[in-house]
């Protein structure tokens, strides 16, 4: 089993659409959390952090799931410009690992 | 200012010989890494550095071999090229090992 595994997509949406993804990790001790954002030819780059009690930051939620290891990205009200690849990341430790991505495309 | 540079950003070179990656950080940031992404867009971590301590080397041909002089710079050698090395490396910094990573722009690298 990967330590990290989030469904490679694509997820193809109309604009306006809500898109959920899911990541779950294998190692129950890992402790922090967050979903990074990497646009076609670019460097990854951090969108949220995610909290035990779960966060929201305007259109995007983030869900962490201990019991089950996994954590999940809520994307409200889709806007083209959210088309990107969304990396999950767990750390351990020193650690962290990213997820192999999941790519989302939001069409007109 | 760019946070997180590496240079060059292009390097294309014949198989087996040696190049050298570099990467400077100005955000005070104690710990530097070394990503590869290969074609299939997976991101692997290659080394970890904590105040220019190596703390990750993960199973890593030992052609590869990083460098930190200072907590600002990681530098990343490559010794004898192969067709398999071809990726975009890129360097991250961050102010602890589990902290929020900057990126580099990426250092796109293709082995003839």
């Amino acid at each position: 089993r990967k330590e990290v595994e989030q469904d490679p997509g694509p997820f193809n949406v109309p604009e306006g659409a809500t898109v959920a993804f899911n990541c779950t990790y294998s190692n129950s001790a890992s402790q922090s959390f967050f979903w990074y954002r990497q646009d076609c030819r670019k460097e990854p780059k951090l969108l949220m952090s995610v909290y035990s009690s779960g966060n929201e930051d305007g259109r995007f939620t983030a869900q962490l799931n201990r019991a089950s290891q996994y954590i999940s990205l809520l994307i409200r009200d889709s806007k083209l410009s959210d088309s990107a690849t969304y990396l999950c990341v767990v750390a351990t430790n020193n650690d962290m690992r990213f997820g192999a991505g999941t790519r989302l495309t939001v069409k007109p | 200012d760019t946070a997180v540079s590496q240079t060059p950003k292009y390097l294309v070179t014949q198989m087996g010989n040696d190049k050298s990656i570099k990467c400077e950080q100005n955000l005070g940031h104690d710990t530097m890494y070394w990503y590869k992404q290969d074609s299939k867009k997976f991101l692997k971590i290659m080394f970890s550095y904590n105040n220019k301590e190596l703390i990750i080397n993960e199973t890593v041909p030992n052609r590869f071999s990083p460098k930190s002089p200072d907590k600002a710079h990681l530098n990343l050698h490559i010794n004898s090229l192969e067709l398999g090395d071809s990726a975009v490396y890129f360097c991250a910094s961050s102010s602890g090992p589990q902290g929020t990573q900057y990126f580099g722009p990426g250092t796109r690298l293709l082995v003839l």
